[in-house]
């Protein structure tokens, strides 16, 4: 079965910072890994997706990620953080055994500071 | 081009009553899943629907239901709700092949009281 597991559940960071948001996965086949975020009282907004093209992908907002198959991981990244960034982040795996229904991890809120 | 739209926004209802919430979902797009979101459970799938079949179901009771319409619209259907029911409902839409890539709607938030 899948798993995604999302180390941390709060990250704090300064203006201008570097966002990292740790993600790792499991999967017995090749999954599709999204990056979800979701500001108060809204739904859910695509910020990137890995369906097996390129490792490093790029999304929206200048956020990046990195599948690195050895390890397991999709790590969400952004040089330079902004306030506007403040929310929830979910990353997400899906694959055919799951009827590429996605399976979120627990989501980290985001915070940053002046 | 309008977004998947949730209705309605916010109800509450008490223990044993049953609630539908309906879903548009982004014009031309056919598929429509359905998510519960808690605080204790995170997000969770519940079914997905498309042309009117469901395609896949997740792993809930057979209290949650749900139906696609031929203009792709659709409705979940809770019934004999429980206090644990209480959650944010949110409905989201592809074209076709479902990959995960969906677009959410904001959600029904439900409270059972």
């Amino acid at each position: 079965a899948q798993s995604v597991t999302q180390l941390g559940s709060h990250v704090s960071v300064s203006e201008g910072a570097l966002v990292l948001l740790r993600c790792n996965y499991s999967s017995s086949v090749p999954p599709y890994l999204f990056w979800y975020v979701q500001y108060p009282n809204q739904g859910l907004q695509l910020l990137l997706k890995y369906t097996s093209a390129a490792t490093l992908v790029k999304g929206i907002n200048g956020f990046e990620a990195e599948f690195k198959k050895s390890e397991t991981s999709f790590h969400l990244t952004k040089p330079s953080a902004h306030m506007s960034d403040a929310a929830e982040y979910f990353c997400a795996v899906s694959d055919v055994n799951s009827g590429y229904a996605l399976n979120f991890g627990k989501g980290t809120s985001l915070l940053v500071t002046p | 081009k309008a977004g998947v739209t949730q209705t309605p926004r916010y109800l509450i209802k008490t223990r044993g009553q049953q609630v539908t919430l309906s879903c548009s979902p982004i014009s031309g797009h056919r598929s429509v899943s359905w998510y519960q979101q808690t605080p204790g459970q995170g997000l969770q799938f519940l079914f997905e629907y498309f042309s009117e079949t469901q395609r896949n179901k997740g792993n809930f009771p057979g209290r949650f239901s749900g139906r696609q319409f031929s203009n792709s619209r659709s409705e979940m259907n809770v019934s004999t709700l429980e206090l644990g029911d209480s959650a944010l409902y949110l409905c989201a839409s592809t074209v076709g092949r479902n990959t995960g890539e969906l677009f959410f709607g904001e959600g029904s938030r439900l409270t059972v009281l």
